[in-house]
């Protein structure tokens, strides 16, 4: 089955810019889903299709994705940044959703 | 404001049955393919499945295959989830989400605010 790896951890200090790997098996042929979620809150879409954002996303939350790392980046970072983040793509090879295991971003 | 709404989580006894729903607004519902996702007390994301916008193809994660079953009510903009032989495993809190296409996933783009369910004696 389809694997994303992300790592369970990042730390930024505030203004510095954020950046989130996901790495799986060719994931530069997938289309990459990115969702923020705060503590007891619902996720909320931050990317879609690798590199858009959603009405409502600030310019500075960025996303790319080639070869077998998608990336998500996140400048300027600020306080309210902090929470976790997922990426997500649709394996065809499988028929399943996949969701990489998460990160925690905290803001120092 | 596209607004999903789900209902019908609890507390259930190991080996039992209960039925999620989840009620959308604002949006064209019978467009666009749905999911559920779960998330198990302090996990990460779960996708558990997805059904086509006209309720054809319908997808699950290998955890759940045999025991639950998405359908949807486009008459009535409304999602459910069946959920049969529950076990403390299956204890997480349920989304739904909205798909940005129609007959095969490609990402979820909306997210309701999630239902509890807990499998518990």
């Amino acid at each position: 089955s389809y694997v994303l790896t992300q790592p369970p951890s990042v730390s930024v200090a505030p203004g510095q810019t954020a950046t989130i790997t996901c790495e799986g098996n060719n994931i530069g042929i997938k289309s990459v889903y990115w969702c923020q979620q705060k503590p007891g809150q619902a996720p909320v879409v931050v990317a879609y299709d690798d590199s858009d954002r959603p009405s409502g996303i600030p310019e500075r939350v960025s996303g790319s994705n080639s070869g077998n790392t998608a990336t998500l980046a996140i400048s300027r970072v600020e306080a309210g940044d902090e929470a976790d983040y997922y990426c997500q793509v649709w394996d065809t090879s499988s028929d399943h959703v996949v969701f990489g295991g998460g990160t925690k971003l905290t803001v120092l | 404001q596209v607004q999903l709404v789900e209902s019908g989580g609890g507390v259930v006894q190991p080996g039992r049955s209960l039925r999620l729903s989840c009620a959308a607004s604002r949006l064209t519902f019978s467009s666009y393919g749905m999911h559920w996702v779960r998330q198990g007390p302090g996990k990460g994301l779960e996708w558990v499945t997805f059904i086509s916008y006209d309720g054809f193809y319908k997808y699950y994660g290998n955890s759940v295959k045999g025991r639950f079953t998405i359908s949807r009510d486009n008459s009535k903009n409304t999602l459910h989830l069946e959920m049969n032989n529950l076990t403390a495993e299956d204890t997480a809190v349920y989304y739904c989400a909205k798909d940005v296409g129609s007959y095969v996933p490609y990402g979820m783009d909306v997210w309701g605010q999630g239902t509890t369910v807990t499998v518990s004696s």
